[in-house]
């Protein structure tokens, strides 16, 4: 089975704090995103990432940056987290042509 | 981004057809029907896709109307693990890299 997989299921981070989301794919697709998902709102893109080295801002980038050193891994980074930053995470990836596979989601809350 | 239009909720019994619908009236002709399914504190999970016949698989068909503006995913038996939020989007083969993520319609199965 193909996978991918969010490093952390659950994180409570401090106000101002430097987080790091971690995601692994397994299936060597070029193309990586990280979404968050609100009750209400459905999925938004914060960012994706087409190739290793390369990135493009999504709907919503501020306050999260990214990072991609290599094809199989996609970090998502809150420069300093905020409560408006609570949400659920998910990062999923895609080749042109094939469906999306979504990691299990990490539901981040900054206190 | 082509967007879709769900019911809220439905419900139905265990070991019953499930028939989901979903009205795309601005799909173009390079959109793929893609439904994903949530379960609780789970990432979305792929089910099925179809451009413009009929599809089945192992967990469901989908059904395309002939104009494409209309689709309707099957669940030929509910199971009660088969409860969760079901979603269908559109995506472009010319810029798969953007969708529209809506409310979806959550699916109550009673035994």
């Amino acid at each position: 089975d193909v996978k991918v997989t969010q490093s952390s299921r659950y994180l409570v981070k401090r106000t101002g704090e430097k987080v790091f989301l971690e995601c692994v794919q397994d299936m060597d697709h070029e193309n990586m995103f990280w979404y968050r998902q609100d009750p209400g709102l459905g999925l938004r893109l914060i960012y994706f990432s087409y190739d290793v080295k390369m990135k493009e801002k999504g709907d919503i980038p501020e306050g999260y940056s990214v990072s991609r050193e290599k094809k199989e891994r996609f970090s998502l980074i809150l420069e300093s987290a905020s409560t408006n930053q609570t949400s659920m995470y998910l990062c999923a990836s895609i080749d042109r042509g094939s469906s999306y596979t979504f990691g299990s989601g990490t539901r981040l809350t900054v206190v | 981004d082509a967007k879709t239009t769900q019911p809220n909720s439905m419900e139905s019994n265990e070991e019953e057809p499930v028939h989901l619908p979903c009205n795309h009236s601005t799909i173009s002709g390079t959109d793929y029907i893609h439904w994903y399914r949530q379960l609780p504190s789970q990432g979305p999970e792929y089910v099925i896709h179809g451009l413009t016949s009929n599809v089945n698989n192992r967990m469901a068909s989908l059904a395309i109307a002939e104009d494409r503006k209309s689709s309707t995913l099957i669940l030929h038996r509910a199971t009660l693990r088969d409860a969760a939020v079901y979603y269908c989007i559109l995506i472009s083969t010319a810029n798969f890299n953007k969708f529209y993520f809506g409310s979806g319609t959550k699916l109550n199965v009673k035994p």
